[in-house]
């Protein structure tokens, strides 16, 4: 079944450069998630869209954005990057907006070095 | 007081042993809960959920859910190596997300 798809896979910047990271929901699923996770921490909450809308926001930056298009892909853009920027970055999607019984499944992730 | 609350571990088991898995959460309104488990450097893979107190079980898994308790368990039956990885409880938040447990190693013997 075809499943997450993030890219690209890995990605090193130097500080204050900007960062696009890229996710592709499984087919037919219109949630995307975006989750930041720190060495040795679980995965934080940054934000989500349905249907191309932001539906909850958590902690993420000032300096991050992101957006989901007509084609439910979801971009997160990252400027100005800092050291503790450096993490594994996941999406998720799920089918029908963030109700409490859909499940969320994981992409890959995109593991970010800042340098 | 996070959320989400998981011993860390690492918990140890033979192989072939059950392991438990706990969880407690603090949102008295949570509706639904998940168990992920995670190899290092992977991303988090669903095994289980479970919205209804009781018990569910899938092959060698069983989640159950105490919503008076405020706990979610995980048992993993006939423990194998490959089942060492870090196990995330996710609990569901209104809003959409979900808040993880800080996870708990797991490490089965051989």
């Amino acid at each position: 079944a075809a499943g997450v798809i993030q890219s690209p896979r890995h990605l090193i910047k130097e500080k204050r450069e900007t960062a696009t990271l890229k996710c592709y929901p499984i087919p037919r699923h219109d949630t995307v998630y975006w989750y930041q996770q720190g060495p040795g921490q679980d995965p934080q909450f940054l934000i989500s869209f349905y249907e191309k809308m932001q539906s909850d926001k958590g902690s993420i930056p000032d300096r991050f954005s992101a957006q989901q298009f007509s084609d439910y892909h979801s971009e997160l853009n990252m400027s100005s990057l800092e050291l503790g920027d450096s993490a594994l970055y996941f999406c998720a999607s799920s089918l029908g907006g963030g109700g409490s019984y859909n499940e969320q499944f994981f992409g890959p992730g995109t593991r970010l070095t800042v340098l | 007081q996070k959320e989400v609350e998981q011993n860390s571990g690492p918990l140890s088991v033979p192989e072939g042993a059950i392991a438990s898995l706990n969880c407690t959460y603090s949102d008295r309104g949570s509706q639904s809960f998940f168990w992920y488990r995670q190899y290092s450097g992977k991303s988090p893979e669903l095994i289980m959920f479970i919205y209804s107190n009781g018990d569910k079980e899938d092959g060698r898994f069983t989640a159950q859910l105490n919503k008076a308790s405020q706990y979610v368990s995980l048992l993993i039956r006939d423990s194998q190596p490959s089942d060492s990885a870090t196990y995330l409880c996710a609990v569901h938040n209104q809003g959409g997300k979900l808040i993880f447990g800080q996870g708990t190693e797991l490490s089965v013997k051989p």
